[in-house]
């Protein structure tokens, strides 16, 4: 079936403007997740919703950043007035429920460059 | 908190030779262990799991992974390595004991695999 999805899959903005990442996770998935993958942090863990409860943001690095998912299914990462630090690959997961057993599936990621 | 250590960032080894990537894990409950592939440009694959029962999982492309409790490790085996499987892989950990880290997978920095011919 059909995997995570995530556009656009390369981003190249100029420090100060607003973007706007999207995620399609897989059909059924209650679960989703962002990611963010650099060279010097590793992965780190965003933000993750589960249904209808209200989003887990911990790992939200500052108030530029949020994110929503609208239906249960599709969710935008929107960052705000980039800076050259945000340059990363931003990655989305889901998985079949919010339960530390299920594996999460990730898609392809978004490349962003911040010049 | 819970944390995840890759001690090697690099792992050479000739094909057919046997592999092992190690992995080091703190949580405070009990601990559901991941491995994931990343290949050049793609995302992560999901290898094998560990959540309870026989310590020895098995998992894609002929991986398996070893969870000892008393050594709070997971590392990550394969009995005849394959150019093919040269990649980028790590180790990840969820805490069950609940909590706003509930969600998340914990990450290591990964390790580079490279399986020379």
């Amino acid at each position: 079936g059909a995997g995570v999805s995530q556009s656009p899959s390369n981003k190249v903005t100029e420090k100060g403007k607003d973007v706007e990442l999207r995620c399609d996770p897989i059909s059924g998935h209650t679960a989703l997740y962002w990611y963010r993958q650099s060279l010097g942090q590793g992965l780190e863990f965003l933000i993750y919703f589960q249904g209808n409860s209200a989003p887990d943001k911990s790992g939200l690095p500052s108030d530029r950043f949020s994110a929503e998912r609208t239906g249960g299914s599709v969710s935008t990462l929107t960052i705000q007035r980039t800076q050259q630090e945000d340059s990363a690959v931003y990655l989305c997961a889901s998985s079949y429920r919010d339960r530390v057993s299920y594996e999460q599936y990730f898609g392809p990621g978004t490349r962003l460059t911040v010049t | 908190a819970q944390s995840v250590a890759q001690p090697e960032d690099q792992v050479n080894v000739a094909e057919g030779n046997p592999l092992t990537v190690k992995c080091t894990y703190s949580v405070s409950g009990n601990p559901y262990l991941f491995w994931y592939v990343q290949y050049p440009n793609r995302g992560l694959q999901f290898l094998l799991k560990y959540i309870t029962g026989d310590n020895l999982v098995k998992g894609s492309y002929g991986f398996e992974a070893e969870f000892n409790k008393s050594q709070t490790s997971f590392h990550l085996k394969k009995p005849s390595a394959l150019v093919s499987d040269s990649a980028l892989y790590f180790c990840a950990v969820r805490d069950n004991a609940g909590g706003t880290s509930y969600g998340k997978l914990t990450f290591g920095q990964g390790t580079i695999l490279t399986v020379h011919p």
